[in-house]
């Protein structure tokens, strides 16, 4: 079955930068790309962009351009969200979901980052 | 970017009713690449509908999806207790851009 796997719970200073991973198994990692979608305390699900992981092509959400980058290994079937210069507002769960641009049948279990000085 | 605009924000319903979801778009969703996911506290999403209409693995036949264009339903037919949750819409037609609806919270009245 299908299952998608992330890194554990981060507590950041403002101004650092996050890495969570995502493990993925149980389907053929190249043929999907992997969305990443936050959700701050409370409130809705916000797209942060995607990557293919054929080719690494990736398309990030406007407000998030310069400060975010999606990376994969093909390897070891793992995608990464990196987030650099934490403010208190990117302070949510991070999800991952399989699909590209399209709807996200799978999800990952969250990973929760704080950011707090 | 497509706005999407769901409604109401809150639903209280008992058991048993029908619930009618509405997601309305600032502008066409080509295609009708329109999805539905149910969210429960402290869980991920679950994609319930894509493409408006066609039920997700495993979904039980009393939720069912409809619409096109800018407007699009969801219904439960006989809520079940499980089903009380958030609901958000997403359309993933404007390529690059994915956005989501800001939610119907789903209560038992």
């Amino acid at each position: 079955q299908v299952q998608l796997v992330q890194s554990g719970a981060e507590v950041k200073k403002p101004g650092a930068s996050v890495k969570v991973s995502c493990k993925a198994s149980g389907y053929t990692f190249t043929s999907y790309g992997i969305s990443w979608v936050r959700q701050a305390p409370g409130q809705g699900l916000e797209w942060m962009g995607w990557i293919s992981a054929y080719n690494g092509n990736t398309n990030y959400a406007q407000k998030l351009q310069g400060r975010v980058t999606m990376t994969t290994d093909t390897s070891t079937s793992t995608a990464y969200m990196e987030l650099r210069s934490l403010r208190s507002d990117d302070t949510a769960v991070y999800y991952c979901a399989r699909g590209a641009d399209t709807a996200m049948g799978n999800w990952g279990q969250g990973t929760l980052v704080t950011v707090s000085s | 970017e497509i706005v999407l605009t769901q409604s109401p924000g809150t639903l209280s319903l008992s058991p048993g009713e029908r619930a009618t979801l509405s997601c309305r778009a600032s502008q066409s969703v080509s295609s009708s690449y329109l999805a539905w996911y149910q969210q429960k506290p402290g869980q991920a999403p679950r994609l319930l509908i894509y493409g408006a209409s066609s039920r997700a693995t495993g979904i039980p036949d009393r939720f069912s999806g409809s619409g096109s264009g800018t407007d699009f339903t969801l219904t439960i037919s006989r809520l079940e207790p499980e089903d009380f949750a958030v609901y958000y819409c997403q359309q993933y037609g404007s390529s690059p851009r994915i956005t989501f609806g800001q939610g119907t919270r789903l209560e038992i009245k």
